[in-house]
Protein backbone atom coordinates (compact mmCIF):
# COMPACT_ATOMS: atom_id res chain seq x y z
CA UNK A 1 0.00 0.00 0.00
CA UNK A 2 0.92 3.66 -1.04
CA UNK A 3 1.03 6.99 1.27
CA UNK A 4 2.01 10.10 0.81
CA UNK A 5 2.78 12.20 3.99
CA UNK A 6 3.47 16.24 3.58
CA UNK A 7 5.02 17.51 7.12
CA UNK A 8 3.51 20.59 7.17
CA UNK A 9 0.58 21.74 6.49
CA UNK A 10 1.02 25.65 6.30
CA UNK A 11 4.59 27.36 4.83
CA UNK A 12 5.12 30.65 5.34
CA UNK A 13 8.08 32.63 3.49
CA UNK A 14 8.64 35.80 2.81
CA UNK A 15 9.30 37.08 -0.97
CA UNK A 16 12.54 36.40 -2.38
CA UNK A 17 13.37 34.06 0.61
CA UNK A 18 13.63 30.13 -0.22
CA UNK A 19 10.64 27.83 -0.22
CA UNK A 20 10.79 24.22 1.09
CA UNK A 21 7.97 21.93 0.99
CA UNK A 22 8.61 18.67 2.37
CA UNK A 23 7.05 15.27 1.45
CA UNK A 24 7.86 11.39 2.52
CA UNK A 25 6.22 8.80 0.31
CA UNK A 26 5.68 4.87 1.65
CA UNK A 27 5.45 2.28 -0.86
CA UNK A 28 6.79 -1.15 -1.82
CA UNK A 29 8.40 -0.18 -4.79
CA UNK A 30 9.88 3.00 -6.02
CA UNK A 31 6.49 4.80 -7.35
CA UNK A 32 6.32 7.17 -9.68
CA UNK A 33 5.93 11.17 -7.91
CA UNK A 34 4.50 14.48 -8.89
CA UNK A 35 4.28 17.70 -7.09
CA UNK A 36 0.72 19.25 -8.60
CA UNK A 37 -0.29 23.08 -7.32
CA UNK A 38 -3.77 24.38 -6.92
CA UNK A 39 -4.23 28.13 -7.50
CA UNK A 40 -7.34 29.04 -5.51
CA UNK A 41 -10.04 28.12 -7.42
CA UNK A 42 -7.90 26.33 -10.36
CA UNK A 43 -7.53 22.98 -10.55
CA UNK A 44 -4.38 20.87 -10.60
CA UNK A 45 -1.36 21.93 -12.36
CA UNK A 46 1.75 19.55 -13.19
CA UNK A 47 4.97 21.27 -11.22
CA UNK A 48 7.49 18.27 -11.64
CA UNK A 49 7.17 14.62 -12.28
CA UNK A 50 10.01 11.90 -10.70
CA UNK A 51 10.27 9.01 -13.14
CA UNK A 52 13.26 6.91 -11.90
CA UNK A 53 15.56 8.69 -14.43
CA UNK A 54 17.32 11.44 -12.44
CA UNK A 55 16.87 11.89 -9.11
CA UNK A 56 16.59 15.78 -9.49
CA UNK A 57 13.78 17.13 -11.08
CA UNK A 58 13.21 20.26 -12.40
CA UNK A 59 9.89 21.74 -12.87
CA UNK A 60 7.85 24.51 -13.91
CA UNK A 61 8.15 28.20 -12.57
CA UNK A 62 11.56 27.16 -10.82
CA UNK A 63 10.76 24.53 -8.28
CA UNK A 64 12.53 21.47 -8.21
CA UNK A 65 12.67 18.24 -6.30
CA UNK A 66 14.90 15.43 -5.14
CA UNK A 67 14.17 11.70 -5.52
CA UNK A 68 16.31 10.19 -2.29
CA UNK A 69 15.30 6.79 -1.62
CA UNK A 70 17.42 6.24 1.36
CA UNK A 71 15.43 8.82 2.97
CA UNK A 72 11.84 7.95 1.12
CA UNK A 73 11.90 11.75 0.58
CA UNK A 74 10.73 14.05 -2.04
CA UNK A 75 10.96 17.49 -0.99
CA UNK A 76 10.62 20.28 -3.44
CA UNK A 77 12.27 23.35 -3.10
CA UNK A 78 12.78 26.83 -4.93
CA UNK A 79 15.25 29.32 -4.25
CA UNK A 80 13.53 32.46 -3.99
CA UNK A 81 9.79 32.80 -3.74
CA UNK A 82 7.46 35.08 -5.33
CA UNK A 83 4.25 36.40 -4.38
CA UNK A 84 2.37 34.17 -7.04
CA UNK A 85 3.56 31.04 -5.92
CA UNK A 86 1.41 31.35 -3.27
CA UNK A 87 -0.91 28.26 -3.70
CA UNK A 88 -1.71 24.63 -2.36
CA UNK A 89 1.12 22.54 -3.18
CA UNK A 90 0.49 18.60 -3.13
CA UNK A 91 2.46 15.78 -3.45
CA UNK A 92 1.21 12.76 -5.27
CA UNK A 93 2.71 8.61 -5.96
CA UNK A 94 1.48 6.97 -8.82
CA UNK A 95 1.45 3.21 -8.52
CA UNK A 96 -0.02 1.74 -11.80
CA UNK A 97 -2.87 4.16 -12.57
CA UNK A 98 -3.89 5.06 -9.16
CA UNK A 99 -2.75 7.89 -7.49
CA UNK A 100 -2.31 8.66 -3.63
CA UNK A 101 -2.43 12.67 -2.28
CA UNK A 102 -0.83 14.06 0.53
CA UNK A 103 -2.62 15.94 2.56
CA UNK A 104 -1.41 19.21 0.42
CA UNK A 105 0.23 22.09 1.94
CA UNK A 106 -0.75 25.90 1.44
CA UNK A 107 2.41 28.08 0.98
CA UNK A 108 1.91 31.94 2.16
CA UNK A 109 4.35 34.26 0.38
CA UNK A 110 4.14 37.70 2.59
CA UNK A 111 5.93 40.21 1.12
CA UNK B 1 -5.72 19.80 -27.13
CA UNK B 2 -8.16 22.06 -25.12
CA UNK B 3 -7.29 19.99 -21.85
CA UNK B 4 -10.11 18.18 -19.89
CA UNK B 5 -13.59 20.04 -20.03
CA UNK B 6 -15.57 19.79 -17.21
CA UNK B 7 -19.41 21.82 -16.75
CA UNK B 8 -20.60 23.40 -15.37
CA UNK B 9 -18.02 25.14 -13.09
CA UNK B 10 -19.84 26.29 -11.10
CA UNK B 11 -23.46 24.48 -9.81
CA UNK B 12 -25.87 25.76 -7.16
CA UNK B 13 -28.96 23.39 -6.12
CA UNK B 14 -31.10 22.54 -3.46
CA UNK B 15 -31.04 19.42 -1.12
CA UNK B 16 -33.35 16.72 -2.77
CA UNK B 17 -33.04 18.12 -6.49
CA UNK B 18 -30.70 15.93 -8.79
CA UNK B 19 -27.19 17.32 -10.12
CA UNK B 20 -25.51 15.93 -13.15
CA UNK B 21 -21.51 16.99 -13.84
CA UNK B 22 -19.95 16.55 -16.87
CA UNK B 23 -16.59 15.91 -18.11
CA UNK B 24 -14.97 15.38 -21.50
CA UNK B 25 -11.53 13.56 -21.14
CA UNK B 26 -8.57 14.26 -23.42
CA UNK B 27 -8.48 12.73 -26.90
CA UNK B 28 -6.81 9.30 -26.90
CA UNK B 29 -6.65 9.14 -23.12
CA UNK B 30 -7.71 5.62 -21.72
CA UNK B 31 -8.57 6.39 -18.46
CA UNK B 32 -10.68 8.60 -16.79
CA UNK B 33 -11.16 9.84 -13.09
CA UNK B 34 -13.65 11.70 -10.76
CA UNK B 35 -12.08 13.14 -7.72
CA UNK B 36 -13.62 14.89 -5.23
CA UNK B 37 -12.21 17.81 -2.87
CA UNK B 38 -13.26 18.82 0.62
CA UNK B 39 -11.39 20.87 3.32
CA UNK B 40 -12.17 18.24 5.36
CA UNK B 41 -11.50 14.93 3.65
CA UNK B 42 -8.95 16.27 1.31
CA UNK B 43 -8.81 15.02 -2.41
CA UNK B 44 -11.01 11.12 -2.65
CA UNK B 45 -11.11 9.74 -5.86
CA UNK B 46 -14.64 8.36 -6.72
CA UNK B 47 -14.36 6.13 -9.26
CA UNK B 48 -12.08 5.08 -12.66
CA UNK B 49 -12.98 3.96 -16.28
CA UNK B 50 -10.62 2.50 -18.68
CA UNK B 51 -11.60 2.04 -22.02
CA UNK B 52 -15.09 3.62 -20.93
CA UNK B 53 -15.28 0.61 -18.13
CA UNK B 54 -15.52 1.30 -14.73
CA UNK B 55 -12.54 -0.22 -12.88
CA UNK B 56 -12.79 1.16 -8.90
CA UNK B 57 -16.12 2.55 -8.08
CA UNK B 58 -14.88 1.97 -4.18
CA UNK B 59 -14.39 5.81 -3.76
CA UNK B 60 -18.22 6.30 -4.51
CA UNK B 61 -19.81 7.60 -1.71
CA UNK B 62 -23.47 5.86 -1.37
CA UNK B 63 -25.98 4.54 -3.91
CA UNK B 64 -27.09 8.32 -4.78
CA UNK B 65 -23.74 8.91 -6.58
CA UNK B 66 -23.65 7.25 -10.13
CA UNK B 67 -21.07 7.48 -13.11
CA UNK B 68 -21.34 6.41 -16.66
CA UNK B 69 -19.11 6.73 -19.44
CA UNK B 70 -21.21 5.90 -22.63
CA UNK B 71 -17.99 6.50 -24.93
CA UNK B 72 -14.41 7.87 -25.23
CA UNK B 73 -15.02 11.60 -25.05
CA UNK B 74 -17.84 12.05 -22.28
CA UNK B 75 -18.25 11.10 -18.79
CA UNK B 76 -21.25 11.99 -16.34
CA UNK B 77 -21.10 11.82 -12.82
CA UNK B 78 -25.02 11.70 -11.30
CA UNK B 79 -26.26 12.95 -7.33
CA UNK B 80 -29.54 11.70 -6.86
CA UNK B 81 -30.92 13.08 -4.33
CA UNK B 82 -28.20 15.53 -3.33
CA UNK B 83 -27.90 16.31 0.21
CA UNK B 84 -25.62 19.61 2.03
CA UNK B 85 -23.19 17.42 2.93
CA UNK B 86 -21.77 16.52 -0.94
CA UNK B 87 -21.02 20.01 -1.55
CA UNK B 88 -17.28 20.15 -2.73
CA UNK B 89 -15.47 20.50 -5.83
CA UNK B 90 -15.79 17.69 -8.13
CA UNK B 91 -12.71 16.93 -10.26
CA UNK B 92 -12.22 14.86 -13.53
CA UNK B 93 -8.66 14.05 -14.86
CA UNK B 94 -7.76 11.77 -17.32
CA UNK B 95 -4.59 10.36 -18.32
CA UNK B 96 -2.88 7.34 -21.18
CA UNK B 97 -1.67 4.30 -19.27
CA UNK B 98 0.38 4.84 -16.67
CA UNK B 99 0.66 8.38 -17.51
CA UNK B 100 0.52 11.95 -15.57
CA UNK B 101 -3.19 12.69 -14.78
CA UNK B 102 -4.11 15.81 -16.71
CA UNK B 103 -6.74 17.62 -14.23
CA UNK B 104 -9.98 19.81 -15.53
CA UNK B 105 -10.78 23.06 -13.69
CA UNK B 106 -13.65 21.23 -11.40
CA UNK B 107 -17.12 21.71 -10.50
CA UNK B 108 -18.13 23.73 -7.75
CA UNK B 109 -20.72 22.30 -5.94
CA UNK B 110 -23.30 24.22 -3.95
CA UNK B 111 -26.51 22.22 -1.84
CA UNK B 112 -28.39 24.07 0.02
Amino acid sequence: AQSVTQLDSHVSVSEGTPVLLRCNYSSSYSPSLFWYVQHPNKGLQLLLKYTSAATLVKGINGFEAEFKKSETSFHLTKPSAHMSDAAEYFCVSNAGNMLTFGGGTRLMVKP
Amino acid sequence: DAGVIQSPRHEVTEMGQEVTLRCKPISGHDYLFWYRQTMMRGLELLIYFNNNVPIDDSGMPEDRFSAKMPNASFSTLKIQPSEPRDSAVYFCASSLVRGQQFFGPGTRLTVL
